[in-house]
């Protein structure tokens, strides 16, 4: 039962680099969400996909660019990244938005 | 703009004790949830309120959505070591889509 999937698990990244993070889910859920955990900051919203074919900006979006590319994949876009986004990031699922979310175990960026 | 704030920051306990996290706002939540992440680890749901004064159980963990929507708390009877985490609250407001989530209560319980 692998839930979602986040990869890569940890990246280094100099300044001005660029890279997707992948997210995957395997419950057939409608909804998914990236988040950053930061010291501090608890987890903010950067952006989500309500559903396939939509996606919406959350708290913190600024930045970063996503895909829902079906219904099982959940892609973030750094363009260019900055020392500011080294940070933990989360990918999470649910059925609807009246629903629990399942988290992935993250991926820890650090921008350098 | 935090929500939900989260109460005590940080609590170091030891085994057997009891203890109390809230989780406060001044907005109105259709649901409330918390969540237990571990070191390395992604959250996990413990449970979901959505009735406001509803109380729900989970072996020794009870949980608690104010009257009014706009709170709720956690209290862990007998903690064990295996209770030690960062547990998070998260609230769904009736006019938002995705969860807001407090800054969380960090838990240590020592044998």
């Amino acid at each position: 039962n692998a839930g979602v999937t986040q990869t890569p698990k940890f990246q280094v990244l100099k300044t001005g680099q660029s890279m997707t993070l992948q997210c995957a889910q395997d419950m057939n859920h409608n909804s998914m969400y990236w988040y950053r955990q930061d010291p501090g900051m608890g987890l903010r919203l950067i952006y989500y996909s309500a559903s396939e074919g939509t996606t919406d900006k959350g708290e913190v979006p600024n930045g970063y660019n996503v895909s829902r590319l079906n219904k099982r994949e959940f892609s973030l876009r750094l363009e260019s990244a900055a020392p500011s986004q080294t940070s933990v990031y989360f990918c999470a699922s649910s059925e609807t938005n009246n629903y629990g979310y399942t988290f992935g175990s993250g991926t820890r960026l650090t921008v350098v | 703009t935090q929500l939900l704030k989260q109460s005590p920051q940080f609590l170091s306990i030891q085994e057997g004790e009891n203890l109390t996290v809230y989780c406060n706002s001044s907005s109105v939540f259709s649901s409330l949830q918390w969540y237990r992440q571990e070191p390395g680890e992604g959250p996990v749901l413990l449970v979901t309120v959505v009735t406001g004064g509803e109380v729900k159980k989970l072996k020794r963990l009870t949980f608690q959505f104010g009257d009014a929507r706009k709170d709720s708390s956690l209290h862990i009877t007998a903690a064990q070591t295996g209770d030690t985490g960062l547990y998070l609250c998260a609230g769904r407001r009736n006019s938002g889509y995705a969860l807001n989530f407090g800054k969380g209560t960090s838990l240590l319980v020592t044998p």
